[in-house]
């Protein structure tokens, strides 16, 4: 089983519509979780952490389900700009981080 | 706003040269890593640096890899002889000291490196 496990997508959108990526991860000794973009040949940009909570960022919203080892993110109203790959990430009891394969969003005119 | 910055952005080599990645990562940062992303595939973690010294590393860092932090300022990734599947892009990233609460990485653009 992969650590970290995405749908690869592609997902087609048009603008203004509202995405779901979901991720399910293999350690449950994981700690933190966070919600990573990366624009082609570009590096990895921290688009949110998750908590345990749910939490919520402008437009974005991301939920952890700790018991299911499942996480995701909700992207409302999306924008042309949010067309990139999206990377679940997760770290456990060492600091590094483990990276899903990604899910590639693009928006449509 | 600090960014974590990388040198050279594309590196080309023959098979069996060395090759040295710098990175400067954020100046109050005190973990060092260094992750690669072969073309098409995920992004992958090589080695984390901490306190002058290796604190992890992955089956991929083997004795063909080496880190240094040679000043107070720079963290290097040298290749001693590079293989063809040594090409990828070669990202670091640096981490605050802080609670898990301000666990975040944040990624220098990268080094591509293309091994002929």
């Amino acid at each position: 089983r992969k650590e970290v496990e995405q749908d690869p997508g592609p997902f087609n959108v048009p603008e203004g519509a509202t995405v779901a990526f979901n991720c399910t991860y293999s350690n449950s000794a994981s700690q933190s979780f966070f919600w990573y973009r990366q624009d082609c040949r570009k590096e990895p940009k921290l688009l949110m952490s998750v908590y345990s909570s749910g939490n919520e960022d402008g437009r974005f919203t991301a939920q952890l389900n700790r018991a299911s080892q499942y996480i995701s993110l909700l992207i409302r109203d999306s924008k042309l700009s949010d067309s990139a790959t999206y990377l679940c990430v997760v770290r456990g009891s060492a600091r590094q981080l483990t990276f899903g394969s990604g899910t590639q969003l693009t928006v449509l005119p | 706003e600090p960014e974590v910055t990388q040198t050279p952005s594309h590196q080309v080599t023959q098979m069996g040269q060395e090759v040295i990645l710098r990175c400067v990562p954020i100046s109050n940062h005190l973990y060092f890593y260094w992750y690669r992303q072969i073309l098409g595939q995920k992004v992958e973690f090589l080695v984390s640096f901490y306190n002058n010294e290796i604190s992890e590393k992955s089956e991929i860092f083997d004795d063909q890899f080496s880190v240094e932090r040679p000043d107070g300022s720079n963290f290097t990734l040298k290749i001693r002889s590079t293989k063809l599947e040594d090409s990828a892009m070669y990202f670091c990233a640096s981490k605050n000291a802080g609670t898990s609460s301000t666990d975040t990485q944040y990624f220098g653009p990268g080094t591509r490196l293309t091994v002929l």
